[in-house]
């Protein structure tokens, strides 16, 4: 199984600020990542997929980058509702694996 | 535009058996890959596996392996995930997932509670 490290695991932020969220993979996974966003009670939201590309309907703050094994998910000034918990995916090989979770918290 | 919809919240003994159904609309199930992701209360995602229902293939993660089964009925464009030997700490959301490149449908999950 291919590992996923999140990190960090919670921040604080505020409103504006610009955030950002690293994965690291176990092995090279080439582009096969997604970023989504779970707000309480919910389904989680995909936000970026193959590591880079805007899901549709999704704001333009939100971005993604990296390939091989070091991805980042940016949001360049957060908003009052993207505070929730970012979680990345792997999907080589259709194989899936989550990261851990990030929750990002109101200072 | 795929949509999933999912059996509602079930409580059960332990050792006993759990079937959730997730029910595809916008075309035929066997056009589909569906993942199940299972989140226990206050934790992470964890992936189950899927099922390829044209093909009839399932896969498992290790750790639900010999616990869970997937299928799939074509007819009723319903996939099902069937989990046994429940335990209380099975206590959980489950989701049905579809994704095909820019596409990503979640199930609204289905609260399976274990407790005896």
């Amino acid at each position: 199984d291919i590992q996923m490290t999140q990190s960090p695991s919670s921040l604080s932020a505020s409103v504006g600020d610009r955030v950002t969220i690293t994965c690291r993979a176990g092995q090279d996974i080439r582009s096969d990542l997604g970023w989504y966003q779970q707000k309480p009670g919910k389904a989680p939201r995909r936000l970026i997929y193959a590591a880079s590309r805007l899901q549709s309907g999704v704001p333009s703050r939100f971005s993604g980058s990296g390939s091989g094994t070091e991805f980042t998910l940016t949001i360049t000034s957060l908003q009052p509702e993207d505070f929730a918990t970012y979680y990345c995916l792997q999907e080589y090989n259709f194989l899936w694996t989550f990261g851990q979770g990030t929750k990002v918290e109101v200072k | 535009h795929v949509q999933l919809v999912q059996s509602g919240a079930e409580v059960k003994k332990p050792g006993s058996s759990i079937n959730v159904s997730c029910v595809a609309s916008g075309g035929g199930l066997n056009s589909y890959t569906i993942n199940w992701v299972r989140q226990a209360p206050g934790q992470g995602l964890e992936w189950m596996g899927r099922i390829v229902p044209i093909f009839g293939a399932a896969h498992y993660a290790q750790q639900f392996q010999g616990r869970v089964t997937f299928t799939a009925d074509d007819s009723t464009n319903t996939a099902y995930m069937e989990l046994s030997s429940l335990k209380p700490e099975d206590t959980a959301v489950f989701f049905c997932v579809y994704q095909e490149r820019d596409v990503s449908s979640w199930g609204q999950g289905t609260l399976v509670t274990v407790s005896s």
